[in-house]
């Protein structure tokens, strides 16, 4: 079992819509958590980052953490079509530039 | 601020031949962290440098290594390169007060042939 999992879609949506992303973990050492966005033929940029479980919201992105369920989720309010990308999720427990651990990301298309 | 740059973008070797990437991180980011990403395998980690020492390494072979200079560039060479190799190469860096915001380059493509 990989130590993150992560549904790959591919995921298409209407402009507008919610989106939520997931990724589940089995390490229950992990304790930081950050969601990654990434265009196609760029790096990945860092969207959210929570530690340990609760909610964080900026702008129209929530990230979710239930570490009693090790989950994580990522809401994206009145999708755009520049919201188009990878979502990466990643996570490491003891922070600081401890190596993260991805899950390989959720292809998300929004559709005007 | 310029963000981090990796050069060469794309490279296309043969197999059995070594490569060198280089990473400039951002001005004042002493760590400097590298990744292979792969369609099936995903972003795993190779290894994490800071002030010219590696902190930590990641799971491959003795193949894969890397070194950072007194102004933080990094290089990470991949000797008797395999086809399976072929992958994007990410370099990220950190700060100090950060450390876990890691900023990604726009990654050198790797195809071998």
């Amino acid at each position: 079992q990989k130590e993150v999992e992560q549904d790959p879609g591919p995921l298409s949506v209407p402009e507008g819509a919610i989106v939520s992303l997931n990724c589940t973990y089995s390490n229950s050492a992990f304790q930081y958590f950050m969601w990654y966005r990434q265009y196609s033929r760029k790096g990945p940029e860092l969207l959210m980052y929570t530690y340990s479980s609760g909610n964080k919201e900026d702008g129209r992105f929530t990230a979710q953490v239930d570490k009693s369920s090790k989950y994580i989720s990522l809401f994206i309010r009145d999708s755009q079509p520049s919201d188009s990308a990878t979502y990466l999720c990643a996570m490491n427990k003891q922070g600081g530039s401890e190596k993260l651990v991805f899950g390989k990301g959720t292809k998300l298309t929004v559709n005007p | 601020k310029a963000g981090v740059t990796q050069t060469p973008r794309y490279l296309i070797k043969t197999r059995g031949q070594q490569v060198t990437l280089s990473c400039s991180p951002i001005s004042g980011h002493r760590s400097v962290s590298w990744y292979q990403q792969t369609p099936g395998q995903g972003l795993q980690f190779l290894f994490e440098y800071f002030s010219e020492t590696q902190r930590n390494k990641g799971n491959f072979p003795g193949r894969f290594s890397g070194r950072q200079f007194s102004n933080s560039r990094s290089e990470m060479n991949v000797s008797t390169l395999e086809l399976g190799d072929s992958a994007l190469y990410l370099c990220a860096s950190s700060s100090d007060w950060a450390a876990n915001e890691q900023f990604f380059g726009p990654g050198t493509r790797l195809t071998v042939l």
